[in-house]
């Protein structure tokens, strides 16, 4: 089975400032896609950016982008010139493309402050 | 603009009684999702279904049941309703699984039960 951790509960960070999410997971598949979802106060779960496993190049989205150490199983995020719209939970997320079942697998989420 | 519409948003209702959360998405996705998720914690799924006909059972266990008789329209159900089943529920649809495509989702359905 996969595991997803985000050991982090609770982070903030200054507007306009930097501020990394980390994520790390427990597969011993090769083939998988990680996504970082975004839930605002009381609304949808909306896609940040994903990664490919088989890709090394990290993906970017804008001010949206990933550190991805597959060999470490480390997917963290990197938010840049943060936002007050920012402020949200963000969840990680493991999708295996192998067996019978292909559903995400979420982490316990990371609430993120956005400071002004 | 949402593309998947859960009804209704919010419900506060007594225990015993039945309820069904609707689902419906316009986007023609095979594959629909049931997640349940309480205030502040992750997700966990307990339903999908990869198209019409075809349900299954999620990694969390459920009272609930679903149904899948077309494409666009995916309800759960509780029959007797209880104060444990208190709790957000998030649907969301997917288009194929073989390119990893992510999930689109509801704005989800807060439901507490007396």
């Amino acid at each position: 089975a996969q595991t997803v951790t985000q050991s982090q509960p609770e982070m903030s960070v200054q507007e306009a400032e930097t501020v990394t999410l980390s994520c790390t997971y427990d597969t011993s598949e090769s083939d998988y896609y990680l996504f970082w979802y975004k839930q605002p106060p009381s609304r949808q779960m909306i896609l940040v950016i994903r990664q490919e496993a088989y890709k090394q190049q990290n993906a970017t989205e804008n001010r949206f982008s990933v550190n991805f150490q597959k060999a470490a199983k480390s997917f963290s995020l990197k938010i840049s010139d943060s936002q007050l719209g920012d402020a949200a939970m963000y969840f990680c997320a493991f999708l295996l493309l192998s067996g019978s079942a292909r559903q995400l697998t979420f982490g316990s989420g990371t609430q993120l402050t956005v400071l002004p | 603009e949402a593309d998947i519409y859960q009804t209704p948003r919010y419900l506060v209702i007594g225990t015993g009684k039945k309820i069904t959360l609707e689902c419906s998405q316009t986007m023609g996705h095979d594959k629909m999702y049931w997640y349940q998720q309480d205030p502040g914690m992750e997700l966990h799924l307990i339903h999908y279904s990869y198209g019409v006909n075809s349900t299954e059972k999620g990694d969390l266990s459920s009272e609930s049941t679903v149904s899948r008789i077309r494409t666009e329209h995916f309800p759960l159900t509780l029959e007797s309703a209880r104060p444990s089943h208190t709790s957000q529920y998030l649907c969301a649809s997917s288009p194929s699984w073989l390119q990893g495509q992510p999930q689109h989702f509801g704005d989800g359905t807060r439901l507490s039960i007396l």
